[in-house]
């Protein structure tokens, strides 16, 4: 069956290090996404892109970075991981007809 | 500035206790309005996507109704199963600033109690 993957599904790093969360799917969506997940602020959008090569800044997109080589995959970076970036990150992919989010399970990132 | 505010925060049920969740939203223009249920340390469940003013939809005991300015989940009869965070966000109509993203409201904790 198609799906969306992320990995790892917990991670604890320290301040200044880079981090890399994984986020893979085989519905062969062209739209992705990458939210983060806040008490008290719900999900909020940091990065999209709509295709290969297609990157785009979201609402809170400061301090992440995301490329997209292939359709399946959507990679987010934190260049220099900083103890506000503490949180729950989902990825999200869409069709572009339908364009209906269907989300991952999500990765917990701790930040120390 | 797109905005979406739930309420209640939370809401504690009855086995068996109809209810409704209140969903406001403010958007330049609207392409969905999208119902979404999440479970504890997992991902967002798509529920429903209502489109236009007056539309309904129904999935076993819920039903997501939509006006200009407000969307309802209605809980019928609920269970105990059907615990969980209710997600409210609307998708915006015109494309630029991540129009395929949507913008989330905080959430209905649901509790029903057998």
């Amino acid at each position: 069956d198609a799906e969306i993957t992320q990995s790892p599904r917990h991670k604890i790093t320290e301040t200044g290090r880079q981090v890399t969360l994984a986020c893979h799917q085989t519905w062969n969506h062209n739209n992705m996404f990458w939210y983060r997940q806040d008490l008290g602020h719900g999900l909020r959008l940091i990065h999209y892109s709509y295709g290969v090569h297609d990157t785009n800044k979201g609402e809170v997109s400061d301090g992440y970075s995301v490329s997209r080589s292939n359709t399946e995959d959507l990679p987010l970076t934190l260049e220099s991981a900083a103890s506000s970036q503490t949180s729950v990150y989902f990825c999200a992919s869409s069709e572009s007809g339908q364009r209906i989010p269907f989300f991952g399970p999500g990765t917990r990132l701790t930040v120390l | 500035e797109d905005q979406v505010t739930q309420s209640p925060e939370a809401l504690r049920l009855q086995e068996g206790e109809s209810s409704s969740l209140n969903c406001s939203y403010t958007v330049s223009g609207l392409r969905g309005l999208f119902w979404y249920r999440q479970d504890p340390g997992k991902g967002p469940e798509f529920l429903f996507t209502l489109y236009s003013a007056g539309e309904e939809k129904e999935k076993e005991r819920l039903k997501a109704t939509l006006t200009k300015k407000e969307s309802f989940l209605h809980i019928t009869a609920p269970k105990p199963e059907d615990s969980a965070t209710y997600l409210c966000a609307v998708q915006p109509m015109y494309s630029g600033g991540g129009a395929d993203g949507l913008t989330f409201g905080k959430g209905t904790h649901l509790i029903i109690q057998p």
